[in-house]
């Protein structure tokens, strides 16, 4: 079946460090989704990427969604506290169902 | 808006014993999921649901999990025997478009389940 992998699995950076997180699908997407998860708490969705090679930013986060519709990234610069947890991306093949990565837990360190 | 509300936040309870979670989704959402999360597994769909009807149950680990939703405002997630690999946390979600296809899934705090 169709399986979703996120590397690295933890990631800790000094405050101010970049941090970039990837996602890789067995299978190509129709879209993809990101999600946040902070420490004890639940999935909130950051953003939906649907075209080949679409890039979208957020502030300092830059999502990418890569040419063959089979991997995405999330780009962090200049890493702040509020940006601890554990971040997912989120692949679906056109249905309703959206298969969740792995996840990359982040720790900055002030 | 209050969100998704899921009931109760936190159960423990003893092996062999039914377990009952719930989910109010957001008003007006048509599509509801509910989810498990664990270290070893991650995040897994269970089971979902679109205007009240199950559409896909194929992520339910085994028959002792069960699902009902009697109307639009009203999910229940039952565990019966509740055994202590079912210990996780449990999300349920709701999305607003037909199908859920391409849209935003909002997460409830979800349901922090210890069986001892």
């Amino acid at each position: 079946g169709q399986q979703v992998m996120q590397i690295p699995q933890y990631q800790h950076v000094q405050e101010g460090e970049d941090f970039t997180t990837y996602c890789n699908s067995s299978t190509t997407l129709s879209n993809i989704q990101w999600y946040k998860q902070r420490p004890g708490g639940h999935p909130v969705f950051l953003i939906q990427l649907v075209k080949s090679g679409e890039v979208k930013k957020q502030k300092r986060l830059t999502f990418q969604f890569g040419e063959a519709k089979k991997n995405s990234s999330l780009h962090i610069t200049a890493t702040q506290t509020t940006d601890v947890g554990t971040y997912f991306c989120a692949g679906s093949s056109g249905t309703y169902k959206y298969i969740f990565g792995t996840g990359t837990r982040l720790k900055v360190l002030a | 808006d209050a969100g998704v509300i899921q009931s109760p936040r936190h159960e423990v309870t003893e092996m062999g014993q039914e377990v009952t979670l719930r989910c109010k989704p957001i008003s007006g959402h048509n599509s509801l999921f509910w989810y498990r999360q664990t270290m070893m597994r991650g995040l897994e769909l269970l089971i979902y649901f679109n205007n009240n009807v199950p559409i896909d149950d194929s992520g339910m680990p085994e028959d002792r999990f069960s699902a009902k939703m009697p109307n639009a405002s009203f999910s229940t997630l039952k565990i019966q025997p509740s055994e202590p690999r079912d210990s996780a946390v449990y999300f349920c979600a709701s999305s607003s478009r037909l199908a859920g296809v391409g849209n935003e899934q909002f997460f409830g705090p979800g349901t922090r389940l210890t069986v001892l």
